[in-house]
């Protein structure tokens, strides 16, 4: 099964703003609208932070956003935190696998 | 205060079997599409099967269908995983995690648990 594409690495400066870009398929990404993002610090659990695209749940800092475009899926960091630095996984609806759930590869967000 | 606790990983020989645990707490087990998810070490995150509420529908990816097993008693507030045939592949963190919306599936998750460790390994 495959995985959704994400850059292995990205970094930015406290204060400044960061995306990670998430691209699948028409099968996946692009053609449904349950694409979430979670944040995993290591040895913690992972926590959502967006669903539905664009969503937030509650208790989740406005500082975090989602967005769309074709088959590619973003998470954008607004005004960027020490402890922002974690990983980040996308994941979406598949049509094409029996468990219909797939995650990206994840990105490391390296706080400077 | 929603918590899932989850229990019984450890050191197992390739071949061998363990049944992980995730006890729940804070709300109705029964009310919730239940998934595991599972981290091997320098890897991503990955779902590696999901459960109705009832127990009648299960999901497994394809690197674990046909040796892993997913079951719920709601009565207990326990979810399960029935791990058969272990390889050094299945070496992970396993966590439990609860489906966003209540009653069906919504293809994420809201809450976690911390996870536990299973190493295969002779």
């Amino acid at each position: 099964q495959s995985t959704l594409t994400q850059p292995a690495s990205v970094s930015g400066s406290p204060g400044q703003s960061i995306t990670i870009s998430c691209t699948g398929t028409s099968s996946d990404v692009g053609g449904y609208d349950y694409v979430s993002w979670y944040q995993h610090h290591p040895g913690r659990a992972p926590k959502l932070m967006i669903y539905d695209v664009n969503r937030r749940p509650s208790g989740v800092s406005n500082r975090f956003s989602g967005s769309k475009s074709g088959n590619t899926a973003s998470l954008t960091i607004s005004a960027l935190q020490a402890e922002d630095e974690a990983d980040y996984y996308c994941s979406s609806y598949t049509k094409s696998n029996t468990l219909d759930v797939i995650f990206g590869g994840g990105t490391k967000l390296t706080v400077l | 205060e929603v918590q899932l606790v989850e229990s019984g990983g450890g050191l197992v020989q390739p071949g061998g079997s363990l049944r992980l645990s995730c006890a729940a707490s804070g709300f109705s087990l029964g009310g919730y599409w239940m998934y595991w998810v599972r981290h091997a070490p320098g890897k991503g995150l990955v779902w590696i099967s999901r459960i109705n509420t009832y127990g009648s529908i299960t999901d497994y990816a394809d690197s674990v269908k046909g040796r892993f097993t997913i079951s719920r008693d709601n009565a207990n507030n326990t979810l399960y995983l029935q791990m058969n045939s272990l390889r050094a592949e299945d070496t992970a963190v396993y966590y439990c995690a609860r489906d966003y919306c209540s009653g069906g599936t919504c293809y994420y998750a809201d809450y976690w648990g911390l996870g536990t460790r299973v190493t295969v390994s002779s």
